[in-house]
Protein backbone atom coordinates (compact mmCIF):
# COMPACT_ATOMS: atom_id res chain seq x y z
CA UNK A 1 0.00 0.00 0.00
CA UNK A 2 1.49 3.43 -0.91
CA UNK A 3 1.88 5.69 1.97
CA UNK A 4 2.48 9.23 1.67
CA UNK A 5 2.56 11.17 4.97
CA UNK A 6 1.77 15.08 5.14
CA UNK A 7 2.46 17.23 8.66
CA UNK A 8 1.71 18.56 10.22
CA UNK A 9 -2.15 17.99 10.21
CA UNK A 10 -3.00 21.32 11.50
CA UNK A 11 -1.28 24.94 11.29
CA UNK A 12 -2.32 28.31 12.20
CA UNK A 13 0.00 31.35 11.55
CA UNK A 14 -0.76 34.68 11.13
CA UNK A 15 -0.49 37.24 8.29
CA UNK A 16 3.31 37.59 7.10
CA UNK A 17 4.40 33.93 8.85
CA UNK A 18 6.60 31.75 7.76
CA UNK A 19 5.18 28.34 7.21
CA UNK A 20 6.42 25.26 5.84
CA UNK A 21 4.40 21.61 5.28
CA UNK A 22 6.33 18.36 4.84
CA UNK A 23 5.68 15.31 3.15
CA UNK A 24 7.17 12.17 2.86
CA UNK A 25 6.17 9.08 0.92
CA UNK A 26 7.51 5.96 0.90
CA UNK A 27 6.61 4.42 -2.28
CA UNK A 28 9.75 5.09 -4.40
CA UNK A 29 7.57 7.36 -6.47
CA UNK A 30 9.51 9.66 -8.90
CA UNK A 31 6.30 12.22 -8.61
CA UNK A 32 5.09 14.67 -5.99
CA UNK A 33 2.42 16.86 -6.09
CA UNK A 34 1.80 19.97 -3.97
CA UNK A 35 -2.17 20.49 -4.17
CA UNK A 36 -5.15 23.12 -2.44
CA UNK A 37 -8.66 22.54 -2.25
CA UNK A 38 -11.00 25.42 -1.29
CA UNK A 39 -14.26 25.11 -1.40
CA UNK A 40 -16.23 25.70 -4.59
CA UNK A 41 -12.64 25.03 -6.10
CA UNK A 42 -11.00 20.98 -7.32
CA UNK A 43 -7.58 20.62 -6.73
CA UNK A 44 -5.33 22.94 -7.42
CA UNK A 45 -2.34 22.23 -8.57
CA UNK A 46 0.59 24.93 -6.77
CA UNK A 47 3.96 23.02 -7.95
CA UNK A 48 5.34 19.61 -8.50
CA UNK A 49 8.55 17.42 -8.90
CA UNK A 50 10.15 14.70 -10.85
CA UNK A 51 12.80 13.68 -8.13
CA UNK A 52 15.09 15.04 -5.99
CA UNK A 53 16.41 18.91 -7.01
CA UNK A 54 13.97 18.80 -9.54
CA UNK A 55 10.63 21.54 -8.97
CA UNK A 56 8.08 22.38 -11.78
CA UNK A 57 5.42 25.07 -11.72
CA UNK A 58 2.04 24.65 -11.36
CA UNK A 59 -1.34 26.15 -11.82
CA UNK A 60 -1.23 28.52 -8.81
CA UNK A 61 2.22 28.94 -7.82
CA UNK A 62 2.06 32.85 -6.38
CA UNK A 63 3.33 33.08 -2.61
CA UNK A 64 4.65 29.62 -2.93
CA UNK A 65 8.12 27.62 -2.92
CA UNK A 66 8.41 24.28 -2.79
CA UNK A 67 11.75 21.83 -2.54
CA UNK A 68 12.71 18.24 -3.42
CA UNK A 69 15.37 17.35 -1.35
CA UNK A 70 15.30 13.57 -1.52
CA UNK A 71 12.90 11.40 -3.71
CA UNK A 72 10.95 11.00 -0.67
CA UNK A 73 10.72 14.62 0.87
CA UNK A 74 9.00 17.55 -0.76
CA UNK A 75 7.96 20.85 1.54
CA UNK A 76 5.77 23.50 0.18
CA UNK A 77 7.14 27.18 1.98
CA UNK A 78 4.75 30.03 2.27
CA UNK A 79 7.31 32.72 3.10
CA UNK A 80 4.99 35.93 3.56
CA UNK A 81 1.88 34.05 4.22
CA UNK A 82 -1.56 35.65 3.59
CA UNK A 83 -5.25 34.86 4.23
CA UNK A 84 -5.98 33.95 1.00
CA UNK A 85 -3.74 30.99 1.63
CA UNK A 86 -5.72 29.79 4.40
CA UNK A 87 -6.67 26.64 2.56
CA UNK A 88 -6.43 22.52 2.68
CA UNK A 89 -3.26 21.40 1.02
CA UNK A 90 -2.64 17.58 -0.17
CA UNK A 91 0.38 16.16 -1.11
CA UNK A 92 0.19 13.54 -3.80
CA UNK A 93 3.03 11.52 -5.28
CA UNK A 94 2.76 9.23 -8.49
CA UNK A 95 5.07 5.85 -9.88
CA UNK A 96 6.89 6.40 -13.33
CA UNK A 97 4.18 5.26 -15.95
CA UNK A 98 1.37 5.30 -13.71
CA UNK A 99 -1.43 8.12 -13.99
CA UNK A 100 -2.67 7.43 -10.28
CA UNK A 101 -2.19 9.97 -7.66
CA UNK A 102 -1.82 8.70 -3.66
CA UNK A 103 -2.24 11.24 -1.61
CA UNK A 104 -1.71 12.45 1.97
CA UNK A 105 -4.46 13.03 4.48
CA UNK A 106 -4.12 16.76 4.09
CA UNK A 107 -3.00 19.57 6.36
CA UNK A 108 -5.24 22.59 7.29
CA UNK A 109 -3.28 25.82 7.14
CA UNK A 110 -5.28 28.72 8.94
CA UNK A 111 -3.45 32.38 8.29
CA UNK A 112 -5.18 35.05 10.47
CA UNK B 1 -8.64 24.73 -21.85
CA UNK B 2 -8.99 21.09 -20.13
CA UNK B 3 -11.89 21.03 -17.14
CA UNK B 4 -14.25 19.02 -15.10
CA UNK B 5 -17.63 20.13 -13.75
CA UNK B 6 -19.92 18.47 -11.05
CA UNK B 7 -22.29 20.49 -10.35
CA UNK B 8 -23.66 19.40 -7.28
CA UNK B 9 -21.46 20.61 -4.25
CA UNK B 10 -23.83 18.38 -2.33
CA UNK B 11 -26.23 15.06 -2.48
CA UNK B 12 -28.09 13.91 0.06
CA UNK B 13 -30.07 10.06 -0.15
CA UNK B 14 -31.77 7.73 1.87
CA UNK B 15 -29.45 4.51 3.20
CA UNK B 16 -30.48 1.93 0.62
CA UNK B 17 -31.89 4.36 -2.12
CA UNK B 18 -29.58 5.20 -5.71
CA UNK B 19 -27.16 7.41 -6.24
CA UNK B 20 -26.07 9.71 -9.63
CA UNK B 21 -23.29 11.89 -9.21
CA UNK B 22 -22.93 13.95 -12.41
CA UNK B 23 -19.16 14.16 -14.21
CA UNK B 24 -18.77 16.09 -17.47
CA UNK B 25 -15.64 16.84 -18.80
CA UNK B 26 -13.67 19.13 -21.41
CA UNK B 27 -10.15 17.71 -22.68
CA UNK B 28 -9.15 20.21 -25.35
CA UNK B 29 -5.10 19.24 -24.81
CA UNK B 30 -5.15 15.77 -23.77
CA UNK B 31 -6.45 13.64 -26.88
CA UNK B 32 -7.14 10.41 -25.41
CA UNK B 33 -7.53 11.87 -21.45
CA UNK B 34 -8.11 8.53 -18.76
CA UNK B 35 -11.25 9.34 -16.57
CA UNK B 36 -11.11 8.96 -12.63
CA UNK B 37 -13.24 8.97 -9.88
CA UNK B 38 -11.41 9.87 -6.30
CA UNK B 39 -13.19 9.81 -3.20
CA UNK B 40 -12.30 11.41 0.25
CA UNK B 41 -13.20 10.19 3.66
CA UNK B 42 -13.61 12.02 6.66
CA UNK B 43 -9.73 12.87 7.83
CA UNK B 44 -8.30 11.20 4.70
CA UNK B 45 -6.68 11.74 1.66
CA UNK B 46 -8.22 11.16 -1.36
CA UNK B 47 -8.21 8.00 -2.87
CA UNK B 48 -8.69 6.28 -6.18
CA UNK B 49 -12.22 4.82 -6.61
CA UNK B 50 -12.41 3.56 -10.06
CA UNK B 51 -10.72 4.46 -13.53
CA UNK B 52 -11.42 4.16 -16.76
CA UNK B 53 -9.13 4.87 -19.85
CA UNK B 54 -10.64 3.58 -23.14
CA UNK B 55 -13.62 5.42 -24.19
CA UNK B 56 -17.11 3.38 -23.90
CA UNK B 57 -15.72 1.09 -20.89
CA UNK B 58 -17.30 0.89 -17.87
CA UNK B 59 -15.20 1.19 -14.36
CA UNK B 60 -16.91 -0.18 -10.73
CA UNK B 61 -15.48 -0.62 -7.42
CA UNK B 62 -17.35 -0.90 -4.39
CA UNK B 63 -20.82 -1.01 -6.03
CA UNK B 64 -19.83 1.93 -7.78
CA UNK B 65 -19.89 2.52 -11.43
CA UNK B 66 -19.04 4.82 -14.20
CA UNK B 67 -19.22 4.87 -17.98
CA UNK B 68 -16.84 6.87 -19.96
CA UNK B 69 -19.57 8.68 -22.73
CA UNK B 70 -17.18 9.91 -24.88
CA UNK B 71 -20.26 11.25 -27.13
CA UNK B 72 -21.61 12.93 -24.20
CA UNK B 73 -17.78 13.80 -22.64
CA UNK B 74 -19.65 12.28 -18.99
CA UNK B 75 -18.47 10.31 -16.27
CA UNK B 76 -21.26 10.05 -14.32
CA UNK B 77 -20.96 7.86 -10.63
CA UNK B 78 -23.89 5.50 -10.03
CA UNK B 79 -24.45 3.25 -6.77
CA UNK B 80 -27.68 1.45 -6.79
CA UNK B 81 -27.99 1.16 -3.26
CA UNK B 82 -25.84 3.53 -1.06
CA UNK B 83 -24.83 2.66 2.45
CA UNK B 84 -23.85 5.31 5.30
CA UNK B 85 -20.39 4.44 5.49
CA UNK B 86 -20.42 5.88 1.56
CA UNK B 87 -20.92 9.23 3.13
CA UNK B 88 -17.54 11.40 1.93
CA UNK B 89 -16.76 13.73 -0.98
CA UNK B 90 -16.31 12.68 -4.31
CA UNK B 91 -13.73 14.07 -6.92
CA UNK B 92 -14.14 13.58 -10.66
CA UNK B 93 -10.90 13.90 -12.69
CA UNK B 94 -9.11 13.64 -16.03
CA UNK B 95 -5.33 12.86 -17.22
CA UNK B 96 -3.10 12.20 -19.83
CA UNK B 97 -2.37 8.62 -20.30
CA UNK B 98 1.20 7.62 -19.53
CA UNK B 99 4.21 9.02 -18.05
CA UNK B 100 3.13 12.20 -20.24
CA UNK B 101 -0.06 12.35 -17.91
CA UNK B 102 1.63 14.61 -15.04
CA UNK B 103 -1.13 17.43 -14.89
CA UNK B 104 -4.56 15.59 -13.53
CA UNK B 105 -7.39 18.52 -13.46
CA UNK B 106 -10.14 17.78 -10.70
CA UNK B 107 -13.43 18.82 -10.42
CA UNK B 108 -14.61 20.74 -7.24
CA UNK B 109 -16.28 17.96 -5.85
CA UNK B 110 -19.93 16.57 -4.29
CA UNK B 111 -20.30 15.51 -0.87
CA UNK B 112 -22.55 12.77 -0.50
CA UNK B 113 -24.58 12.76 3.09
CA UNK B 114 -26.36 9.09 3.21
CA UNK B 115 -28.79 9.46 5.56
CA UNK B 116 -29.96 6.43 7.73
Amino acid sequence: EAAVTQSPRNKVTVTGGNVTLSCRQTNSHNYMYWYRQDTGHGLRLIHYSYGAGNLQIGDVPDGYKATRTTQEDFFLLLELASPSQTSLYFCASRGQGWNTLYFGAGTRLSVL
Amino acid sequence: GDSVTQTEGQVTVSESKSLIINCTYSATSIGYPNLFWYVRYPGEGLQLLLKVITAGQKGSSRGFEATYNKEATSFHLQKASVQESDSAVYYCALSGSGTGGYKVVFGSGTRLLVSP
